[in-house]
């Protein structure tokens, strides 16, 4: 089954212990996108990859860092979690080749907690 | 930045009834997606349209793109419960293909 998964689901943390959540697509495709979303605010991109050790800033991108060392696997890094990066976490997924419309994959959701 | 506002943001409605989503942006996109999202779950495709004016139907839902490729409208007829989600369009920057997010509508149909 085509898919994308997250782990964990959800997690309780406290200001600054470093945690990752890890993201990975069954699909082969090329670009990987982690988002947040919050109440109100919609759902706004932390970090994208085109490919594999390709990464690049969204629009939200302080606070965190990504690794693409497999085409698979695109895991976020939160190196000191502060409370206001509380929110719901998605990955996605999509092709990037020409014709694609960048139709994302997206994952279940890691809710996040930081206290 | 980009925005992409969407109306109304809540939408209480009982089964049968008829209802539009629209979403509205100052910018062109190349193309427009419309999602699905539902409690605990991500956000599920369910139409990319592409050309100026283009609509398209996916049973009871129908979507279009503004002529301008500005705005788009969702119009659901006869809502059924299994209808209830949070609706996200999220418009295609022209070269990068990045997608810009709406603020979303939350559909409640009650039986």
């Amino acid at each position: 089954e085509a898919q994308v998964t997250q782990n964990p689901r959800y997690l309780i943390t406290v200001t600054g212990k470093k945690l990752t959540v890890t993201c990975s697509q069954n699909m082969n495709h090329e670009y990987m996108s982690w988002y947040r979303q919050d109440p109100g605010l919609g759902l706004r991109q932390i970090y994208y990859s085109m490919n594999v050790e390709v990464t690049d800033k969204g629009d939200v991108p302080e606070g965190y860092k990504v690794s693409r060392k497999e085409k698979r696997n695109f895991p976020l890094i939160l190196e000191s979690p502060s409370p206001n990066q509380t929110s719901l976490y998605f990955c996605a997924s999509s092709f990037r080749r020409a014709g694609q419309r960048n139709e994302q994959y997206f994952g279940p959701g890691t809710r996040l907690t930081v206290t | 930045t980009q925005l992409l506002e969407q109306s109304p943001q809540f939408l209480s409605i009982q089964e049968g009834e008829n209802l539009t989503v629209y979403c509205n942006s100052s910018s062109v996109f190349s193309s427009l997606q419309w999602y699905r999202q539902e409690p605990g779950e991500g956000p599920v495709l369910l139409v990319t349209v592409v050309t100026g004016g283009e609509v398209k139907k996916l049973k009871r839902l129908t979507f279009q793109f503004g002529d301008a490729r500005k705005d788009s409208s969702l119009h659901i007829t006869a809502a059924q419960p299994g209808d209830t989600g949070l609706y996200l369009c999220a418009g295609a920057e022209y070269n990068t293909d990045k997608l810009i997010f709406g603020t979303g509508t939350r559909l409640q149909v009650f039986p």
